[in-house]
């Protein structure tokens, strides 16, 4: 069965600091693909950048990047030069289904930045 | 581009009472959209995949005479929560995804807070 783990419940880290987010993931599809998406405290869900089981090189998306370890299961958020509207809950999510369209998600990180 | 939006926001009902939600893709069209379901702190919860011009196909332990999903067109989806109960409150957020996005990601509406009395 597909799975997501994210076992950090919290997260602090000073403004201007980089941050990774743990994300692991257990499916046993050769391909699928890892998103994350940032969840302020309103409560849409934003789209911050995509991992495909295929692609060579890590994705980046401006202060976002990927550490996609795929032998370990593992696709890492690391953000960047941390800012105050960094503060959110963070979810990681796997496509899975017949069609590759249904997302399975982590239970998340409530990361806070302090400035 | 690719904004979804639902309606209402907020919405706070009797016990016993059903409430609809709507899920509309604005600026695209969706044969397919999602229903999720979330409660405080915690991760999302598929609930079901709503399919235009078809019945909705629900996830394991999701009673689907509870939760009634309609596509009526490719660009609306609703969610019927019929004869609500407090367990019922949550955060209920759809998404779907537009053909041809970059990475065939799901965009998500702004979510609609159920609170049943």
């Amino acid at each position: 069965a597909q799975k997501i783990t994210q076992t950090q419940p919290g997260m602090f880290v000073q403004e201007k600091e980089a941050v990774t987010l743990d994300c692991t993931y257990d499916t046993s599809d050769q391909s699928y693909g890892l998103f994350w998406y940032k969840q302020p405290s309103s409560g849409e869900m934003i789209f911050l950048i995509y991992q495909g089981s295929y692609d060579e090189q890590n994705a980046t998306e401006g202060r976002y990047s990927l550490n996609f370890q795929k032998a370990r299961k593992s696709a890492n958020l690391v953000i960047s030069a941390s800012q105050l509207g960094d503060s959110a809950m963070y979810f990681c999510a796997m496509r899975v289904g017949q069609y590759g369209n249904k997302l399975v998600f982590g239970a998340g990180t409530i990361l806070r930045v302090k400035s | 581009g690719a904004v979804v939006s639902q309606h209402p926001s907020r919405v706070i009902c009797k016990s016993g009472t059903s409430v609809k939600i709507e899920c509309r893709s604005l600026d695209f069209q969706a044969t397919t959209m999602f229903w999720y379901r979330q409660f405080p702190k915690k991760s999302l919860m598929l609930m079901a995949t709503s399919n235009e011009g078809s019945k909705a196909t629900y996830e394991q332990g999701v009673e689907k005479d509870k939760f009634l999903i309609n596509h009526a067109s490719l660009t609306l989806s609703t969610l019927t929560v019929t004869s609500a109960h407090p367990e019922d409150s949550s955060f209920y957020i759809c998404s779907a995804s537009p053909s041809g996005s970059r990475y065939n990601e799901q965009f998500f509406g702004p979510g609609t807070r159920l609170t049943v009395l």
